[in-house]
């Protein structure tokens, strides 16, 4: 079975552009999760997304939005690009995403903001 | 405050020898527990979970919970060389759904 991938794996921006990421999830899995990842603050939990509609968010500015299509892939956009938004983005997919379920993670892709 | 505290280190082993890595959390509701390792540059991917007090073992691995004192351990025995990276404790709470919140995580460095 195919893994999470992720595209595109790395991307330069400059300060005020957007970019938007894309992620596809294990086949089968519904629940897609984003996370920021900084040498300073870790991984950081962005927003849980099943069967299309948002179900959990964390402490991000609204810069920071995400959908999910109805075959389970999901995009991230972040609006108006700032220095501290260079970080790895990585997604993980789960089966349904409880609690208790395992996360696979993808590759991730590195966005440098110039 | 974070809720998920790590030790940054470096925590250097000896090859062969146990290392021990620990982890506590700040959310008492907290349920589901959780190592994933990392490797320079590549994402993280699950060692271990752990929902109940006690210890877990999986080959060379033993996850540790005690959820009195918040606290989960990761033990890794003979390590090796190849043990080397980030790990990376994670934390879940009920209700059904992923929102995971990870430490920054402990580098571990296996000298040979």
């Amino acid at each position: 079975k195919a893994g999470v991938t992720q595209t595109p794996r790395y991307l330069i921006k400059t300060r005020g552009q957007q970019v938007t990421l894309s992620c596809s999830p294990i086949s089968g899995h519904r629940s897609v999760s984003w996370y920021q990842q900084t040498p300073g603050q870790g991984l950081q939990f962005l927003f849980e997304y099943f069967s299309e509609t948002q179900r959990n968010k964390g402490n991000f500015p609204g810069r920071f939005s995400g959908r999910q299509f109805s075959n389970s892939r999901s995009e991230m956009n972040v609006s108006t690009l700032e220095l501290g938004d260079s970080a790895l983005y990585l997604c993980a997919s789960a089966t349904s995403g409880g609690h208790q379920e395992t996360q696979y993670f993808g590759p991730g892709t590195r966005l440098l903001v110039l | 405050q974070k809720e998920v505290e790590q030790n940054s280190g470096p925590l250097s082993v000896p090859e062969g020898a146990i290392a021990s890595l620990n982890c506590t959390y700040s959310d008492r509701v907290s349920q589901s527990f959780f190592w994933y390792r990392q490797y320079s540059g590549k994402s993280p991917e699950l060692i271990m979970s752990i929902y109940s007090n006690g210890d877990k073992e999986d080959g060379r691995f033993t996850a540790q919970l005690n959820k009195a004192s918040q606290y989960v351990s990761l033990l890794i025995r003979d390590s090796q060389p190849s043990d080397s990276a980030t790990y990376l404790c994670a934390v879940n709470y009920p209700g059904g759904y992923q929102k995971v919140t990870f430490g920054t995580g402990t580098k571990l460095q296996v000298i040979p």
